[in-house]
């Protein structure tokens, strides 16, 4: 059984270019979760979603950064316009089902490199 | 709102030694914690987690987190470092109605010498 897979492992893109990253959750598994972790930090929560619907986008920033969940498909995370702050690592996890005891599995990353 | 604070940045080991890693949260209510470790290279992986219940946990590859509400601390222990523990390690907080919404600290680079 396949882990969370996220790809590419590494992105780089010039300022002004659009980022895809994407995230294909473990088998079964409804509910993704998006985290960014930017130097020196800890991971900060950026999107919960389900199949097809948006549950928690708190953390998302308000401009130019998006995410989906489509029916078919990996989950988007989609940032346009990158800036050099937009440069991190950005982490998918997934679990099975809604309830605060699921164990959350972790992709192994994006690392988007803005220049 | 909710906070996770670990104070050692860098912390280096000896095979063998004892290791605790500290971890301070802030949080209103009796929080979810977690303890986290990443490889290299590598997703991020649960090493243990307190809801409630008994304050020491128990989690994989030996090691253990005890959960200290008066001092707002949930330290991760082992008694004998092996060098494939050299890794990163993440405390977490969540809220029971957050689900998997979690605060990370800043993580503890572990180093083991051999």
């Amino acid at each position: 059984n396949a882990g969370v897979m996220q790809n590419p492992r590494h992105l780089v893109r010039r300022r002004g270019q659009e980022a895809r990253l994407r995230c294909s959750p473990m088998k079964g598994h409804s509910h993704v979760y998006w985290y960014r972790q930017l130097p020196e930090e800890g991971l900060k929560f950026m999107v919960y979603l389900q199949k097809e619907n948006i549950i928690d986008e708190s953390g998302m920033p308000k401009e130019r950064f998006s995410a989906e969940f489509p029916k078919e498909g990996p989950s988007i995370l989609r940032i346009q316009q990158v800036v050099r702050g937009d440069s991190a690592a950005y982490f998918c996890a997934s679990h099975s089902k809604a309830g605060s005891n699921e164990k959350l599995f972790f992709g192994s990353g994006t690392q988007l490199s803005v220049l | 709102a909710q906070s996770v604070t670990q104070p050692d940045i860098h912390i280096t080991v000896s095979e063998g030694a004892s290791l605790e890693l500290r971890c301070n949260y802030s949080y209103g209510a009796t929080p979810y914690l977690f303890w986290y470790v990443q490889s290299p290279g590598q997703g991020l992986q649960l090493l243990l987690k307190y809801f409630s219940g008994d304050t020491l946990v128990q989690g994989i590859k030996g090691f253990e987190a005890e959960f200290k509400r008066s001092q707002s601390s949930f330290n991760l222990r082992k008694p004998s470092v092996h060098w494939s523990d050299a890794a990163e390690y993440f405390c977490a907080v969540g809220d029971k109605g957050g689900g998997n919404k979690l605060t990370f600290g800043t993580g503890t680079q572990l180093k083991v010498e051999l």
